[in-house]
């Protein structure tokens, strides 16, 4: 089983603030790396897709960096809002096959 | 409108039956998955299938079969051996084998065993 891991586990946010959180995935055999977020009661919904060393992606206030060689992803989210509440979670994908991993998640509240 | 239908989306079983959750896309993606959500945790791959009539197995495979007869369905179903069932079931597809595709999700299935 493929370790991908997120942390923290959860964390809060006023709003306003900003925040960044780690996705920790093998740094062998990378293809690439995805971020969702899953907000409650809905489906998780596809943030980014990483598949180059040093790739930055951005969708608003939502960023995304990737390092493959130390294996791992940062997540930012500038100025929270109460709507950027939900669970991000980072997939990875090796060369090899179509699987896609999943970490645990990082639970975002934002509080007004 | 293209998407991913789950149902039922509330399932109580009891124990000793099996029961099949259904998964049908229209997107035209050759590759399914079936997740499963514990409380706290993250999303765990029980299978998926990259073209029809061939599919493999995930990190928790264990009580539970699969098949892929078309390209549209991917049905699950939680047998008897699955020691704790009682859990949030996803779905998901994905079209091509480019590393830029994404996973599209169902809404899910809830199971509850009693």
């Amino acid at each position: 089983i493929l370790n991908v891991e997120q942390s923290p586990q959860s964390l809060h946010v006023q709003e306003g603030d900003s925040t960044n959180f780690t996705c920790s995935f093998p740094s062998s055999n990378f293809y690439a790396l995805h971020w969702y977020r899953w907000e409650t009661a809905k489906s998780p919904e596809a943030l980014f897709v990483m598949t180059l060393n040093g790739d930055e992606k951005k969708k608003g206030r939502i960023s995304a960096t990737l390092n493959t060689k130390e294996g791992y992803s940062y997540l930012y989210i500038k100025g929270s809002q109460p709507e950027d509440s939900a669970t991000y979670l980072c997939a990875f994908r090796k060369a090899a096959g179509n699987k896609l991993t999943f970490g645990g998640g990082t639970r975002v509240l934002v509080k007004p | 409108d293209g998407g991913i239908t789950q149902s039922p989306k509330y399932l109580f079983r009891k124990e000793g039956q099996n029961v099949t959750l259904s998964c049908e896309q229209n997107l035209n993606h050759d590759a399914m998955y079936w997740y499963r959500q514990d409380p706290g945790q993250g999303l765990r791959l029980i299978y998926y299938s990259q073209i029809v009539n061939d599919f493999q197995k995930g990190d928790i495979a264990e009580g539970y079969s699969v098949s892929r007869e078309k390209k549209e369905s991917f049905p699950l179903t939680v047998t008897s051996a699955q020691k704790n069932p009682t859990a949030f079931y996803l779905c998901a597809s994905k079209g091509g084998d480019s590393g830029a595709n994404v996973l599209t999700f169902g809404a899910g299935s809830r199971l509850t065993v009693l």
